[in-house]
């Protein structure tokens, strides 16, 4: 049973593109969470997911940022023209309907890391 | 919104000896306390977690203990190894409960241990 998968692992962007990252959670998973990692800093909610439709998206920039869990196929997190500050780890966590009862568990990627030039 | 505050930073405990990290939270929690483990390059991993309603959980060297009334947990490592030697992030859940998902992080404890 193959884990959260995240692609792509390392993208290299120019101040103004942007940047798309998927996130395929675990089979029989249908919530999903993105984090953001800055260095030396711990993990940041940015949103939560489940299948079409946005459940909380209080942690995301109000500007340039973006989420998606379409019917079929990944997740995605857009980041529209990005700036250094955007420069960071993604990390993509996801969970079953029903959580582990003793635990809560997230399961992370590997995460995907941005470089913003 | 939850806030949680981790420490310490950073910690170097020779090999067989005892690590504690300690956490603060900020809001009221009724669902679980998570600590994560995180190497180089990889994602994190839960370690172990507690319910607040419970004040010791032990699953082999390592032991979470929480008091509830003073807002803070710890994870003690007992007999550290080399292979310990990774970020941990203690972690507490919305506090408006579990049915939103959302787990506020530290800012991670650098652990190194020295065989």
């Amino acid at each position: 049973n193959a884990g959260v998968m995240q692609n792509p692992r390392h993208l290299v962007r120019r101040r103004g593109q942007e940047a798309r990252l998927r996130c395929s959670p675990m089979k029989g998973h249908s919530h999903v969470y993105w984090y953001r990692q800055l260095p030396e800093e711990g993990l940041k909610f940015m949103v939560y997911l489940q299948k079409e439709n946005i459940i909380d998206e209080s942690g995301m920039p109000k500007e340039r940022f973006s989420a998606e869990f379409p019917k079929e196929g990944p997740s995605i997190l857009r980041i529209q023209q990005v700036v250094r500050g955007d420069s960071a780890a993604y990390f993509c966590a996801s969970s079953p309907p029903v959580r582990a009862p003793n635990t809560g568990e997230l399961f992370f990627g590997e995460g995907s890391r941005l470089t913003v030039l | 919104q939850q806030q949680v505050k981790q420490s310490p930073q950073s910690l170097i405990v020779q090999k067989g000896g005892i690590s504690i990290i300690n956490c603060a939270y900020e809001n009221t929690a009724f669902d679980y306390f998570p600590w994560y483990q995180q190497f180089p390059g990889k994602g994190p991993a839960l370690l172990i977690a507690i319910r607040p309603d419970v004040s010791e959980k032990k699953e082999g060297r390592f032991t979470i203990s929480f008091n509830k009334s003073a807002k803070q947990f710890s994870l003690h490592i007992m007999d550290s190894q080399p292979g310990d030697s990774a970020t941990y992030f203690c972690a507490a859940p919305d506090d408006r409960g579990s049915t939103l998902g959302r787990l506020y992080f530290g800012r991670g404890t650098q652990l190194t241990v020295w065989p």
